[in-house]
């Protein structure tokens, strides 16, 4: 399958402790962003890369989240200190970006994290 | 980023079309039109998009108005795997970042 791949599928954790997750995007998609959401909500938003350079970065994302994508092809998102707030489906997506303003995005399956 | 309208929920006969509205009417001169769905625990799925005129492709098409403030995407005949959260969302720009609302849950009957 060469679609976007993200592990674990699932991470249930004890509030405090840190998570990792990681985003396998399509080969040779340049762009790769990063979503999360709860419960009966749509998805919002946290941040993108464009090879290996993170270009854009929510609110929603605060100093407890950290992103990297050091080689422009896969990706990690780290929590520190969990909350039970962080509870959520967390999203990665890829695509082509080569300048023009279309861009659709493939998903992946999501990480389900659980903090308790 | 523009905001949508979409109704919460629709339901739609297996076989018939099903016709799914959103208002945008904030939208912006370079924002697409993108429709994607969400079937139940797994990852949105791209289904078409626009920008000024109608679109169609395997899956569904697209119709714009002229003054591209709202658009309806058709399911031309649904079954019950189309069962799933379809989101409008107008996209443009450097970032193409997807700010999703709430969407239409599209349930389809036998």
């Amino acid at each position: 399958d060469t679609g976007v791949s993200q592990n674990p599928r699932h991470k249930i954790t004890k509030r405090g402790q840190n998570v990792t997750f990681r985003c396998d995007p399509i080969s040779e998609h340049n762009r790769l962003y990063w979503y999360r959401q709860t419960l009966g909500q749509g998805p919002e938003f946290l941040t993108y890369f464009q090879n290996e350079a993170q270009l854009e970065k929510s609110r929603l994302l605060s100093d407890r989240f950290s992103a990297e994508r050091p080689k422009g092809s896969f990706s990690t998102l780290e929590i520190q200190r969990t909350e039970q707030g962080d509870s959520a489906m967390y999203l990665c997506a890829s695509s082509v970006y080569s300048g023009s303003s279309y861009n659709e995005q493939f998903f992946g399956p999501g990480t389900r994290l659980t903090v308790l | 980023d523009a905001k949508t309208t979409q109704p919460p929920s629709m339901d739609c006969a297996e076989g018939r079309a099903a016709n799914l509205p959103c208002n945008h009417s904030t939208i912006s001169g370079n924002e697409y039109v993108y429709w994607y769905r969400q079937i139940h625990s797994q990852g949105p799925q791209y289904i078409i998009h626009g920008l000024k005129n109608n679109e169609t492709n395997e899956m569904a098409s697209l119709i714009i108005t002229e003054d591209r403030k709202s658009s309806t995407l058709i399911l031309p005949h649904a079954t019950l795997r189309d069962t799933a959260v379809y989101y409008c969302i107008p996209s443009g720009g450097a970032t193409n970042k997807l700010i999703f609302g709430t969407g239409t849950l599209l349930a389809v009957q036998p």
